[in-house]
């Protein structure tokens, strides 16, 4: 297991288009997380799985977004119809508990023109 | 007023200064974790303190729970540990400061 992976590492698309980014976690971690960093920043919070569960979701997170985590594994966040202010970095991290060291992906980059 | 709070934001040090980089949180935690991030690159972890003080090369961290303070010092700073440094608490989900960015002129 080499760490948490983000896929793609880069994305450039027109806004209204939909968007999706893969996690893969370690894999014994039951914990995935879901940030947003621009630039200057600290990461803001969108959301977290507790295996297949999510259990919060930010208030910064509108209704187009969404995120899953169907077999507790793997996870997807899908923007639909994005917009110029959804560029940004988008950072998975995973973890098994809350009092364990937190892995970080790479991120993905998002640029909506 | 942000959960998470770190101070200085922006830290510009000689080569072999000893920086301290401070953390203040309003919220009950379960852990700290101090970041690492350098430009353009990913996150990595330095430490996580749940209680007391961690070392690791010439990276020390500290936490005062009754206080709910957190220091991460760097002795004999380098080039190399120019980057921007994050406190992260664990609350359930982990809340992030804004970061300090520290830049280390040789």
């Amino acid at each position: 297991d080499t760490g948490v992976s983000q896929d793609p590492r880069h994305k450039i698309t027109k806004r209204g288009q939909n968007v999706t980014f893969r996690c893969d976690p370690i894999s014994e971690h039951n914990r995935l997380y879901w940030y947003r960093q621009t630039l200057g920043q600290g990461p803001e919070f969108l959301t977290y799985f507790q295996n297949e569960a999510q259990l919060e979701k930010s208030r910064l997170l509108s209704d187009r977004f969404s995120a899953e985590r169907p077999k507790g594994s793997f996870s997807t966040l899908e923007i639909q119809r994005t917009e110029q202010g959804d560029s940004a970095m988008y950072l998975c991290a995973s973890c098994d508990s809350m009092n364990t060291e937190a892995f970080f992906g790479q991120g993905t980059r998002l640029t909506v023109v | 007023k942000n959960e998470v709070e770190q101070s200085p934001q922006n830290l510009t040090a000689q080569e072999g200064e000893f920086i301290t980089i401070n953390c203040s949180y309003s919220v009950g935690i379960s852990a700290l974790h101090w970041l690492q991030q350098h430009p353009g690159g990913g996150i990595v972890s330095l430490f996580m303190l749940s209680s007391g003080k961690k070392k690791h090369g010439r990276l020390i961290a500290t936490i005062n729970i009754q206080e709910k303070h957190s220091s991460l010092h760097i002795t004999a700073s380098h080039p190399r540990d120019s980057a921007v440094y994050i406190c992260a608490v664990s609350t359930g989900k982990l809340i992030f400061g804004q970061g300090t960015t520290l830049q280390v002129k040789p």
